[in-house]
């Protein structure tokens, strides 16, 4: 099965400031997916990250907020922008082909 | 709209009970369904899945069958151990081009004492 690894593991951040996320995976996949976990809560879908176009965004997410890259079907990255307080969850890769999830990027924002 | 619904934790159980963690969800066709666990302090795992009506999904002890007829995937296994202590996530996919999507359920924190 596929390696997935994500940068950072966890960080602290300050309010106003940006954090971008990287998502490697060992093989290429086809479809790459950003979820957000919040503390003590379910998961939910930020976007789709769509090789060599624009990210897909799920309702009440927005580019501005969230851009996403994905230069090659090995690599994706999330920025968090601006970030305040609320930003503060796990930030996870996932592949569509399999359903598998990075490892997290933990995220606290003071 | 599509959810996905679990039963309400925390579920505290002995080790060697049996455990059913309920998940029913709706839709207007037949996504693929699927159980993760998270551990604590570890990350996201796929612990089973099914993707057609009637399907059993099977991993590590654990079992959950695709029931159409009450659209549910409750979670079941016969014996659970000290070391099954994790939150449970139901989830099933989208459909058409969204098909691997995911809406989870929110999840439910099974503690197994020894």
């Amino acid at each position: 099965s596929a390696v997935i690894s994500q940068k950072p593991s966890r960080d602290i951040c300050q309010r106003g400031t940006s954090l971008t996320i990287q998502c490697q995976v060992d093989s290429q996949v086809t479809m790459m997916f950003w979820y957000r976990q919040q503390p003590g809560q379910s998961l939910t879908l930020i976007a789709t990250a769509n090789q060599g176009s624009e990210a897909t965004y799920e309702s009440g997410f927005v580019i501005d907020k969230f851009p996403i890259s994905r230069p090659n079907l090995t690599f994706s990255t999330l920025t968090v922008s601006n970030m305040s307080p609320e930003d503060s969850s796990i930030y996870l890769c996932a592949l569509g082909d399999t359903q598998y999830f990075g490892p997290g990027t933990r995220l606290t924002v003071l | 709209g599509d959810s996905v619904t679990q039963m309400e934790g925390p579920v505290t159980l002995s080790e060697e009970a049996f455990l059913t963690i309920n998940c029913t969800y709706t839709a207007t066709g037949y996504p693929s369904l699927f159980w993760y666990v998270q551990y604590p302090g570890e990350g996201l795992q796929l612990l089973l899945k099914a993707t057609k009506a009637d399907d059993k999904g099977s991993n590590k002890g654990f079992e959950a069958t695709y029931r159409k007829e009450t659209t549910s995937f409750h979670l079941e296994k016969g014996s659970v151990q000290v070391s099954d202590s994790a939150v449970y996530f139901c989830a099933r996919g989208g459909y058409g081009g969204a098909t691997n999507k995911l809406i989870f359920g929110t999840g439910t924190l099974l503690a197994v004492q020894p």
